[in-house]
């Protein structure tokens, strides 16, 4: 079946600091990924996402792309500030009778 | 903002009642889903909807219940509650280009705020 692995948090980050939170996946077919944002007592929003492979999904300076032949779709953005402090879940969808996966989530903590 | 509702926020209830958490949309949508989120499992589906009256399970059903009867509502009840039922339930939907049961790859789905349940 589908499965999406996301790196272990919680991820502390100074201000200003490059990001990288690395999601894998493996899944039949040609799934869609997913980048999902979801702030202090809040529900998951959608970040970005990708549809097919080498794509590259970008919002509010966050960027991730679809890299089909390392199964991995990781999330970067290049100065941190302490506004994006959330966890952050990596999400693949292949359609059909499927369901959308979901990894466990990374905790990203931003300090001044 | 996708308009989408739950009630109650919180709730605190004792082992062996019956609790039933509500999700309202605006949006029209076609599927929408209930899902739990718990440390160290993100999140899991409980049950979906493709349609008024049409239901199906996800990975983590037992001890669920859910109706919908209008396109707007998707009901999610807990028979008799149980301490292993504490958790964060969120409500999803999406527009799905799929056709009956099945969903297009490229949906995404809008998620509701959350319901706190705590079982004592």
């Amino acid at each position: 079946g589908n499965s999406v692995t996301q790196m272990e948090g919680p991820v502390t980050l100074s201000e200003e600091a490059f990001l990288t939170i690395n999601c894998t996946y493996t899944a039949t077919g040609y799934p869609s990924l997913f980048w999902y944002v979801q702030y202090p007592g809040e529900g998951l929003q959608l970040l970005l996402k990708a549809t097919k492979a080498d794509d590259k999904g970008s919002n509010k300076g966050f960027e991730a792309t679809y890299r089909k032949e390392t199964t991995s779709f990781h999330l970067e953005k290049g100065s941190v500030q302490v506004s994006d402090s959330a966890v952050y879940f990596c999400a693949l969808n292949s359609g059909g009778y499927q369901k959308v996966t979901f990894g466990t989530g990374t905790k990203l903590q931003v300090i001044p | 903002d996708a308009g989408i509702t739950q009630s109650p926020r919180h709730k605190v209830t004792e082992t062996g009642t019956p609790v039933t958490l509500r999700c309202h949309q605006t949006e029209n949508h076609r599927y929408m889903y209930w899902y739990r989120q718990d440390p160290g499992h993100g999140l899991r589906l409980i049950h979906y909807s493709y349609g008024v009256k049409d239901t199906d399970k996800g990975e983590v059903s037992d001890g669920y219940s859910v109706s919908r009867s209008k396109t707007e509502d998707f009901l999610l009840t807990l028979e008799s509650a149980t301490s292993s039922q504490t958790s964060v339930y969120f409500c999803a939907i999406s527009e799905s280009r799929g056709v009956g049961k099945e969903t297009s790859v490229a949906d995404e789905q809008f998620f509701g705020p959350g319901t706190r349940l705590t079982v004592l």
